[in-house]
C-alpha cells in the first residue's frame, strides 16, 4: 500500500526557516517524480516544486531561491527546506507522487 | 506557463444529476490531464490522469474527455459522497498547474 506521511510543519516568524519530511512507502520511491503542492485553508491547490525521478528540480516562481526540494533514496524520504518564510507561505504542505497518491498535509504557519 | 481555467466555479446539484466541469488550458496540454477530488477537511485524492483513464477504485460514474486545450469531467447520477471541489491538473510541462477548483454543492 502506498503511504506518504508529512511531518515538520509548525508556526514559525517571518523571516524563518523550516524542513518538511515526507516519508514514502509501499513503492520504489526513487522511480517516481514527487511534489510539493500547497493549499492556504479554504483556497485552491497551488503547485511548489517537484522532484524527478532523474532528480531535476522544479519550483514555482513564488518559492525559487527561497525553497529547496530533495530527496534522500536510501530513507525513502523527500524533504523541502524553507527559508525567508513569509506571511504567504502560510498553508497546508501536500506531498504527491506523480499524479496519484497525496499524503495528509502538514501545516506551516508563518506570524509573528 | 500553462494556465487552467475551470468552469463553473461552482454547481448546485441533486443526487441523481448528471454534471459536466470543463477545464481549459491556455495552451496544448495534449491529454496531460488530471482530475482530483478534495473533500472539506481532507487531501485530495485522484479521479482521472491522462484525461480519461480512472484511477483504481474510482466509481464508474466518474468519466473524463478532451484532448488539446479542451476538457470535461462528467459524474453521471450524482451521489452524497461525491458532493465535493474537483480540480483540474496539468502535468505536460513544469511548472505545473491547477484549475481554480469547481464546488459541486447539494441543491
Amino acid at each position: 500500500e502506498v503511504q506518504l506521511l508529512e511531518s515538520g510543519g509548525d508556526l514559525v516568524q517571518p523571516g524563518g526557516s523550516l524542513r518538511l519530511s515526507c516519508a514514502a512507502s509501499g513503492f520504489t520511491f526513487s522511480d517516481y517524480a514527487m511534489n510539493w503542492v500547497r493549499q492556504v485553508p479554504g483556497k485552491g491547490l497551488e503547485w511548489v516544486s517537484s522532484i524527478a525521478s532523474g532528480d531535476a528540480t522544479y519550483y514555482a516562481d513564488s518559492v525559487k531561491g527561497r525553497f529547496t526540494i530533495s530527496r534522500d533514496t536510501s530513507k525513502n524520504t523527500m524533504y523541502l527546506a524553507m527559508n525567508s518564510l513569509r506571511a504567504d507561505d502560510t498553508a497546508v504542505y501536500y506531498c504527491t507522487r506523480g499524479k496519484d497518491y497525496w499524503g495528509q498535509g502538514t501545516l506551516v504557519t508563518v506570524s509573528s | 506557463d500553462i494556465q487552467m481555467t475551470q468552469s463553473p466555479s461552482s454547481v448546485s446539484a441533486s443526487v441523481g444529476d448528471r454534471i459536466t466541469i470543463t477545464c481549459r488550458a491556455s495552451q496544448g496540454i495534449g491529454m496531460y490531464l488530471a482530475w482530483f477530488q478534495q473533500k472539506a477537511g481532507k487531501a485530495p485524492k485522484s479521479l482521472i490522469y491522462a484525461a480519461s483513464s480512472l484511477q483504481g477504485g474510482v466509481p464508474s460514474r466518474f468519466s473524463g474527455s478532451g484532448s488539446g486545450t479542451d476538457f470535461t469531467l462528467t459524474i453521471i447520477s450524482l451521489q452524497p459522497e461525491d458532493f465535493a471541489t474537483y480540480y483540474c491538473q496539468q502535468y505536460k510541462t513544469y511548472p505545473l498547474a491547477f484549475g481554480g477548483g469547481t464546488r459541486v454543492e447539494i441543491k
